[in-house]
C-alpha cells in the first residue's frame, strides 16, 4: 500500500494563489488519477478535480489541479482565493485493490 | 435525480457490530459500484472498500480485513456496510457513495454516526 501526504494547513490572504500539495510514497503519481475534494464543516465533501486536472461542473476554473512525475506529488491550486474557499481539502488516489485519502489539509483565507 | 439515503444513527456497547443501508435511487443500480468512506471526529477521510454493484465484487482497506463485509441487494437498491468487534476508536461518521470504478468521482450519501461506547 501507499500513503498520500499533505501538509496539515495552510493559509493565503483573499485574492492571493494558493497551493496544496499531496506526496505519494510509493509507486507513480503519474499511475493513477488523483482527486481532490473539499470539505466544509458540518458537509460532505465534494470533489473539486477528478483525473487529476478536470472540473466538474460548478466547480470555478479558479481551481486547477497538477501532477509532477519529479517529485511524485500532485498540487491543488486555488487562486483569487474568496473567503468561501476556506475549509478542508483532501487529495485521493489508488492503486489495483485500495483507494487512499491524504491526510486534509486545512485551508485558512485571512 | 441520483439519490443515496443512508440509515440513522446508530449507538453501539464495544464488541458489538453495526450494519448501514444505504439505498439509492435515480441511476443504473448495476452499473456502478459503491464506495464506503469514514470519518472520526475531527479527523480526516478513510476509505473503507468498495462493492460492485454489478457482481458484488468486494476490496476492503487492509484496516478493517476480518471486521468488514459489505454487500448489496439488486432488487432494492441498496449496499450494506457491517463493520463487527466495534472499538470507541471506530465512533465516526459512515458515508456511502456512488462511484463507477475506483478513481471515479463520488455521489455521496448523507452519512451515518455510529457512536460506540459502554
Amino acid at each position: 500500500n501507499f500513503m498520500l501526504t499533505q501538509p496539515h494547513s495552510v493559509s493565503e490572504s483573499p485574492g492571493k494563489t494558493v497551493s496544496i500539495s499531496c506526496t505519494r510514497s510509493s509507486g507513480s503519481i503519474a499511475s493513477n488519477y488523483v482527486l481532490w475534494y473539499q470539505q466544509r464543516p458540518g458537509s460532505v465533501p465534494t470533489t473539486v478535480i477528478y483525473e487529476n486536472n478536470q472540473r466538474p461542473s460548478g466547480v470555478p476554473d479558479r481551481f486547477s489541479g497538477s501532477i509532477d512525475t519529479s517529485s511524485n506529488s500532485a498540487s491543488l491550486t486555488i487562486s483569487g482565493l474568496q473567503t468561501e474557499d476556506e475549509a478542508h481539502y483532501y487529495c485521493k488516489s489508488y492503486d489495483s485493490r485500495s483507494q487512499v485519502f491524504g491526510g486534509g489539509t486545512k485551508l485558512t483565507v485571512l | 435525480q441520483v439519490q443515496l439515503v443512508q440509515s440513522g444513527t446508530e449507538i453501539k456497547r464495544p464488541g458489538a457490530s453495526v450494519k448501514v443501508s444505504c439505498q439509492t435511487s435515480g441511476y443504473t443500480f448495476t452499473s456502478h459500484g459503491v464506495t464506503w468512506v469514514r470519518q472520526a471526529p475531527g479527523q480526516g477521510l478513510e476509505w473503507m472498500g468498495w462493492i460492485s454493484g454489478y457482481n458484488g465484487n468486494t476490496y476492503y482497506a487492509q484496516n478493517f480485513h476480518g471486521r468488514i463485509t459489505m454487500t448489496r441487494d439488486t432488487s432494492t437498491r441498496t449496499a450494506y456496510m457491517e463493520l463487527r468487534n466495534l472499538r470507541s476508536d471506530d465512533t465516526a461518521v459512515y458515508y456511502c457513495a456512488r462511484q463507477l470504478n475506483f478513481g471515479d468521482p463520488e455521489y455521496w450519501g448523507q452519512g451515518t454516526l455510529v457512536t460506540v461506547s459502554s
